[in-house]
This record gives C-alpha cells, sequence and structure tokens, in this order.
C-alpha cells in the first residue's frame, strides 16, 4: 500500500526561480497538509486542505507562495520567486478526515535556494 | 509564547534508564494530544494519543494534566533504537482542526 508520494526528493535552485512541490495523498484520505521544517521554527503548518478546499492558509508566508488541490489525489506547492531563507524540508501529509489526528507523512523534498 | 513548548535536549541516556520529556500547550481550548517520532532526516510518524485517563504503549506511557496544560512521556528501559526526536502534537479544533507540532526533544541513547 503505497504511502504519501512527494516529489522531487530534492530540489536545489537558483534564487529568483519558480519551484513547484507535488505531493499525492493516500488513497481515500480526504485532508491534506503541508509542513514546512527548519532547525530554527520547527515544524510548521503552511496550509491545509479538506476534500480538496482549502481550510487553513495562514500559515503560508507570504504571496510567493501558493498551493492547490485540483483533485483528491494531488496537490502542488508552488513558491515563486524563491528565495535562500526558504530553504528548508517540506513535507506533505494526509489524513481521513478534518480534525483526523493520525497523519500519515511524505519522505519530504529537501530544498536548497542558492 | 509558542503554542507548544517542548525542552529542545539532547537528553544523553545509557541503555536501560529511564526518561521523561515535558510540553506545555498554551490553547485551553485544545481537544486531543498526541506524540510523535522523528527519526534523523525522515518523515514524523505517530507513536501515541495521549488519552485523559494515561495511557501506556509497551515501554512508553503519556500523561495528560488539562488544568496544567501539560502532557508528558515517559520511556522506560531505553533502547539505542529509541534514540530520535519526540514531538508535542495538539489538535487545535476551534482553529479548524490543524496539527500544532512542537519543536521537539531530541533524545540519544547511547551504549
Amino acid at each position: 500500500d503505497a504511502g504519501v508520494i512527494q516529489s522531487p526528493r530534492h530540489e536545489v535552485t537558483e534564487m529568483g526561480q519558480e519551484v513547484t512541490l507535488r505531493c499525492k495523498p493516500i488513497s481515500g484520505h480526504n485532508s491534506l497538509f503541508w509542513y514546512r521544517q527548519t532547525m530554527m521554527r520547527g515544524l510548521e503548518l503552511l496550509i491545509y486542505f479538506n476534500n480538496n478546499v482549502p481550510i487553513d492558509d495562514s500559515g503560508m508566508p507570504e504571496d510567493r507562495f501558493s498551493a492547490k488541490m485540483p483533485n483528491a489525489s494531488f496537490s502542488t506547492l508552488k513558491i515563486q520567486p524563491s528565495e535562500p531563507r526558504d530553504s528548508a524540508v517540506y513535507f506533505c501529509a494526509s489524513s481521513w478526515g478534518e480534525g483526523d489526528e493520525k497523519l500519515f507523512f511524505g519522505s519530504g523534498t529537501q530544498l536548497s535556494v542558492l | 509564547r509558542k503554542e507548544v513548548e517542548q525542552d529542545p535536549g539532547p537528553f544523553n541516556v545509557p541503555e536501560g534508564a529511564t526518561v521523561a520529556f515535558n510540553c506545555t500547550y498554551s490553547n485551553s481550548a485544545s481537544q486531543s494530544f498526541f506524540w510523535y517520532r522523528q527519526d534523523c532526516r525522515k518523515e514524523p510518524k505517530l507513536l501515541m494519543s495521549v488519552y485523559s485517563s494515561g495511557n501506556e504503549d509497551g515501554r512508553f506511557t503519556a500523561q495528560l494534566n488539562r488544568a496544567s496544560q501539560y502532557i508528558s512521556l515517559l520511556i522506560r528501559d531505553s533502547k539505542l533504537s529509541d534514540s530520535a526526536t519526540y514531538l508535542c502534537v495538539v489538535n487545535e479544533y476551534n482553529q479548524g482542526g490543524k496539527l500544532i507540532f512542537g519543536q521537539g526533544t531530541e533524545l540519544s541513547v547511547k551504549p
């Protein structure tokens, strides 16, 4: 049974470039979360969706960040333009329902912006 | 004040030791609580939920004190494989059910 699948695993880009991170949640899960993890700030919730609808995007740092979930099996997190301070591990997670506590995380995308 | 606070550690303990981690949360309306484990360079995984009456899962015991807004995790008979970062997690239902993670407590179990 496939877990949450994220791509790419690693991304190295230059400042100013557009970055797109991808996530495929576990089939049947209807909540999807994007988290960012850094040493300084730990795990921060950026945005989460329930039934493909964004419920809370208050954690999105600024307008350079956007997220979409066009269908139940796919989500993207886009950063445009990217900056060095965006360097972090970005995790996608999914769960059975809104407020369900057992999150299944993907392996994360290690983003380095030079 | 951070919503969920933990002592970052690291906690360095010998095999077989008992170690306890603490966590405090700021939102008194929080309804459910968890401990997640994160191995180095890996994703977080659910370790156990925390129930009001306290609960055990093998060598792990979780406790909740709602009055003090305090959660704890006790690990008995530590194993080398317990070395990881332990994340305290709170579900804030009054904010749409989002999970708030603490920064984590690092545990290193030595032979």
